[in-house]
């Protein structure tokens, strides 16, 4: 079946502006998080929506950054008033959620680049 | 907090040589563990995992084994291909004081593995 889908696959911007990314989870996943993944940080942990649940938001590093997620399905990551250092690769994964459903999937990315 | 340490990279291998990385972890109870795997031009995608004490993850030739004694979660394969060239992520999902999982991975920094002919 399909997998997590991103759009969009690349994304240049300049300093100041807001971007959207957005996130396809895989059909019938309750659970979905997204990551940021940069050369000197690694992979990190941005957000997390399990069901109707209120999100863990204890991963994003600025009130700049916000997620949402309409209908338990698709989510939206928004970046606010772009920074360089915010240049990375945004990852997405979905898991069908609970205690032991953890796989998660993860779809290709969206590489955001600040000018 | 809950962290991951795995080895530095890059580590250059001939085919058909063993492979060790290592993983150790710091963590609250006893967390899944994971091996994720991204090939060059793709995204993350699970490799193996274990979820106990002492459960062995296996696939495609590699296996991990859950350590509680040492905290660790070292990754191996017998004999490594060029296909395997690729960056390897060790994970964990933390736990809540009362044991259930937080949901989301903490992952090490990753080690790239690149296998000659």
């Amino acid at each position: 079946g399909a997998g997590v889908s991103q759009s969009p696959s690349n994304k240049v911007t300049e300093k100041g502006k807001d971007v959207e990314l957005r996130c396809d989870p895989i059909s019938g996943h309750t659970a979905l998080y997204w990551y940021r993944q940069s050369l000197g940080q690694g992979l990190e942990f941005l957000i997390y929506f399990q069901g109707n649940s209120a999100p863990d938001k204890s991963g994003l590093p600025s009130d700049r950054f916000s997620a949402e997620r309409t209908g338990g399905s698709v989510s939206t990551l928004t970046i606010q008033r772009t920074q360089q250092e915010d240049s990375a690769v945004y990852l997405c994964a979905s898991s069908l959620g609970g205690p032991t459903q953890e796989t998660q999937y993860f779809g290709p990315g969206t590489r955001l680049l600040v000018l | 907090g809950d962290s991951v340490t795995q080895m530095e990279g890059p580590v250059t291998l001939s085919e058909e040589a063993f492979l060790t990385i290592n993983c150790t972890y710091t963590a609250t109870g006893y967390p899944s563990l994971f091996w994720y795997v991204q090939y060059p031009g793709e995204g993350l995608q699970l490799l193996l995992k274990a979820t106990k004490a002492d459960d062995k993850g296996s696939n495609k030739g590699f296996e991990a084994t859950y350590r509680k004694e040492t905290t660790s979660f070292h990754l191996e394969k017998g004999s490594v291909q060029v296909s395997d060239s690729a960056v390897y992520f060790c994970a964990l999902t933390p736990l809540f004081n009362y044991g259930g999982s937080q949901g989301n991975l903490i992952f090490g920094k990753g080690t790239k593995l690149s296998v000659k002919p």
